[in-house]
C-alpha cells in the first residue's frame, strides 16, 4: 500500500511570511511526484511534476525540491499572499490500473493579511 | 487549455434513487479518466480508473455494481451511483489524463457534491 504523508496538516501564516511543507514517500520504485494546489470551490490545479532526484522547480513564488533517496519533497512559498491560501496536495502514480494518482491528505495553508 | 467539466455541481436525491455524474474533457482527448471521492477532512480517495471503450478498473473496497462507470467516448465518462443511500453522500471529483501526456498529469473537474436524504 502506497503511503504518502504530508505535514503539517494545516498552517496559518501572516502575509509576507515564507513557508514550506513536506511530502514523504517510500523511496523505492520511485517514478514521479506531483504537487497540486486546491483552492476552495475550484478544481485542483497542477503545480509541478518532479521526476529526478535533486529536481528543483519554480513557478513564481512557489518552488519545490525532490529527494528520492530519502523519500521527501518540499514545497516552498516565498512571501506568502492571501491568494496562496489553499490546500496543497502531493501525489504518486498508483492504483489498481497503475495510471492514477494517489494523493496525500494535503496541507491546508491560510494566509492572513 | 486542459479544462475538465463536471455536471452537476451539486445534487440532492432521495434514498433509493440513482444519480448520474458526467465528466467531460473540453479541449483534449482523454483515453483515461479517474473518479475520486473525498470524505470530510480526508484526502482524495481513488475509486476507479475509467478507460475509453473498456471496463473500468475499480479500487479495492469500491463496489462496482454500486458505482457504475461508463467511458463511451474520448471526452466523456459518467459515474452512476445506484440505489443511493445517505452513506453515499460525499464529494465526487473526476480527472482526465491528456492522451498526449506522458507524465501521469491529470486535470480535474470542479467536483460534485452529492447529498442523499
Amino acid at each position: 500500500i502506497l503511503n504518502v504523508e504530508q505535514s503539517p496538516q494545516s498552517l496559518h501564516v501572516q502575509e509576507g511570511d515564507s513557508t514550506n511543507f513536506t511530502c514523504s514517500f517510500p523511496s523505492s520504485n520511485f517514478y514521479a511526484l506531483h504537487w497540486y494546489r486546491w483552492e476552495t470551490a475550484k478544481s485542483p490545479e497542477a503545480l509541478f511534476v518532479m521526476t529526478l532526484n535533486g529536481d528543483e522547480k519554480k513557478k513564481g513564488r512557489i518552488s519545490a525540491t525532490l529527494n528520492t533517496k530519502e523519500g521527501y519533497s518540499y514545497l516552498y512559498i516565498k512571501g506568502s499572499q492571501p491568494e496562496d491560501s489553499a490546500t496543497y496536495l502531493c501525489a504518486f502514480p498508483g492504483g489498481q490500473a497503475g495510471t492514477a494518482l494517489i494523493f496525500g491528505k494535503g496541507t491546508t495553508l491560510s494566509v492572513s493579511s | 487549455g486542459a479544462v475538465v467539466s463536471q455536471h452537476p455541481s451539486r445534487v440532492i436525491c432521495k434514498s433509493g434513487t440513482s444519480v448520474k455524474i458526467e465528466c467531460r474533457s473540453l479541449d483534449f482527448q482523454a483515453t483515461t479518466m479517474f473518479w475520486y471521492r473525498q470524505f470530510p477532512k480526508q484526502s482524495l480517495m481513488l475509486m476507479a480508473t475509467s478507460n475509453e471503450g473498456s471496463k473500468a478498473t475499480y479500487e479495492q473496497g469500491v463496489e462496482k455494481d454500486k458505482f457504475l462507470i461508463n467511458h463511451a467516448s474520448l471526452t466523456l465518462s459518467t459515474l452512476t451511483v445506484t440505489s443511493a443511500h445517505p452513506e453515499d453522500s460525499s464529494f465526487y471529483i473526476c480527472s482526465a489524463r491528456d492522451l498526449a501526456g506522458d507524465t501521469y498529469e491529470q486535470y480535474f473537474g470542479p467536483g460534485t457534491r452529492l447529498t442523499v436524504t
